[in-house]
């Protein structure tokens, strides 16, 4: 089993949709998870980290963390085109190093 | 968040010949530098890691005479890809670190796609 999982996708969604994106992972050590958007030829751009469990928003995003089952979800409400990118959620034990998803490519069609 | 440069952001190259990548932290200083390669519709996968003043330390199966890393300051690495050929094209990705947690951890540079011609 990997240490991290991530489903590769391609997601596709109509404007204005609720979009799950999530990750599940093996090592109960993980303390910091993060997601990233990464747009095609660019390097990684971070969206939000959360340390231990629980939820963080920012916007239009919100991130989950449920410790108890290892399992991490990103939500994007009211998605945009403008979100089409490859989602990658990252975590790590003490801050590095740091141990990727695969990336789920999203697309939002207007 | 933390500032960081990677040049040049893309580069065609012929075989055979070295291409230079430099990444740069703007803001803070960086003493471990991860460089990181993802090749088309692939996740990030992790090349080697440099402590500054160090030689870099590379995961297995990435060649350390091929991909030269040098992190002579606390600003500044370079990866060097030395007789490059088709197979290294790929995009490459600078993230530099001072170990201080989350301040610095999670920004990575803007990306180095290499051709290989």
């Amino acid at each position: 089993q990997k240490e991290v999982e991530q489903d590769p996708g391609p997601l596709s969604v109509p404007e204005g949709a609720i979009v799950s994106l999530n990750c599940t992972y093996s090592n109960s050590a993980f303390q910091y998870f993060m997601w990233y958007r990464q747009y095609s030829r660019k390097g990684p751009e971070l969206l939000m980290y959360t340390y231990s469990s629980g939820n963080k928003e920012d916007g239009r995003f919100t991130a989950q963390v449920d410790k108890s089952s290892k399992y991490i979800s990103l939500f994007i409400r009211d998605s945009q085109p403008s979100d089409s990118a490859t989602y990658l959620c990252a975590m790590s034990v003490g801050g590095t190093p740091l141990v990727f998803g695969k990336g789920t490519r999203l697309s939002v069609i207007a | 968040g933390a500032v960081v440069s990677q040049h040049p952001s893309w580069v065609i190259c012929k075989s055979g010949t070295s291409v230079k990548i430099e990444c740069r932290s703007l803001d803070f200083q960086a003493t471990t530098m991860f460089w990181y390669r993802q090749f088309p519709k692939q996740s990030l996968m992790l090349m080697a890691t440099s402590n500054e003043g160090s030689k870099a330390t590379y995961e297995q199966g990435v060649e350390k005479d091929k991909f030269l890393i040098n992190h002579a300051s606390l600003t500044l690495s370079t990866l060097t890809v030395t007789s490059a050929h088709p197979e290294d094209s790929s995009f490459y990705i600078c993230r530099p670190s001072a170990g201080d947690g989350m301040n610095t951890e999670a920004f990575f540079g803007q990306g180095t796609r290499l051709t290989v011609v």
